[in-house]
């Protein structure tokens, strides 16, 4: 069974606004989170990651993550969007490799 | 130089036909990964190897078989292409393959079968 899952297939946007993106974990071994994006006809690569520690993640474009082990999530977030995030974004739980990735969710930022 | 090259970027073929993926990696890495994703943009894990050995092997038809003939390299090979197949075969690699590393994606094979 799928131990990610990711609420909204699709989050529509405007320009500067905030966005949540939202991802919840059903893991019950040792948690590692990672959210990846994938921009269109490209791989996917890493936007932050969960190991340890401080809870709130930080990548270097201004998204950030925190992680909340009493709800089970690990929402991606960002104040203010641009156009050049318009992408697919990916939640993984890696506690189990095999079946992790959730099914995505396509963010498309509007002027 | 790209970290984990696939080859070819796009591929077009009959159904029935046999067709080969390639992937390589230069970033020494000992665990390497072919993933499937369909239209709708799911992503399934579909084999995992650590230095030429298969780890993962995950509800596959037979007819996809992977090869790694070194630890850089993992191909894919198909047998008689369906047309349920086509998707986007991504390959990606890890150093150890542990749950704490981030994956190193191939920027994928669209496969489409007619």
């Amino acid at each position: 069974a799928q131990s990610v899952t990711q609420l909204d297939s699709q989050v529509p946007v405007f320009e500067e606004a905030p966005v949540e993106l939202r991802c919840n974990y059903s893991s019950s071994v040792s948690v590692y989170l990672f959210w990846y994006v994938q921009y269109p006809n490209q791989g996917l690569q890493l936007l932050l990651k969960y190991l340890s520690g401080s809870t709130l993640v930080e990548s270097i474009n201004g998204f950030e993550a925190e992680f909340n082990k009493s709800q089970t999530s690990f929402h991606l977030r960002k104040p203010s969007v641009h156009i050049s995030d318009t992408a697919e974004y990916f939640c993984e739980d890696t506690g189990r490799r095999a079946l992790t990735f959730g099914s995505g969710t396509r963010l498309q930022v509007q002027p | 130089d790209t970290a984990v090259s696939q080859t070819p970027k796009y591929l077009v073929t009959q159904m029935g036909n046999d067709k080969s993926i390639k992937c390589e990696q230069n970033l020494g890495h000992d665990t390497m990964y072919w993933y499937k994703q369909d239209s709708k943009k799911f992503l399934k894990i579909m084999f995992s190897y650590n230095n030429k050995e298969l780890i993962i092997n995950e509800t596959v038809p037979n007819r996809f078989s992977p090869k790694s003939p070194d630890k850089a390299h993992l191909n894919l090979h198909i047998n008689s292409l369906e047309l349920g197949d086509s998707a986007v075969y991504f390959c990606a690699s890890s150093p150890q393959g542990a749950t704490n590393e981030k994956l190193f994606f191939g920027s994928g094979t669209q496969l489409s079968v007619l």
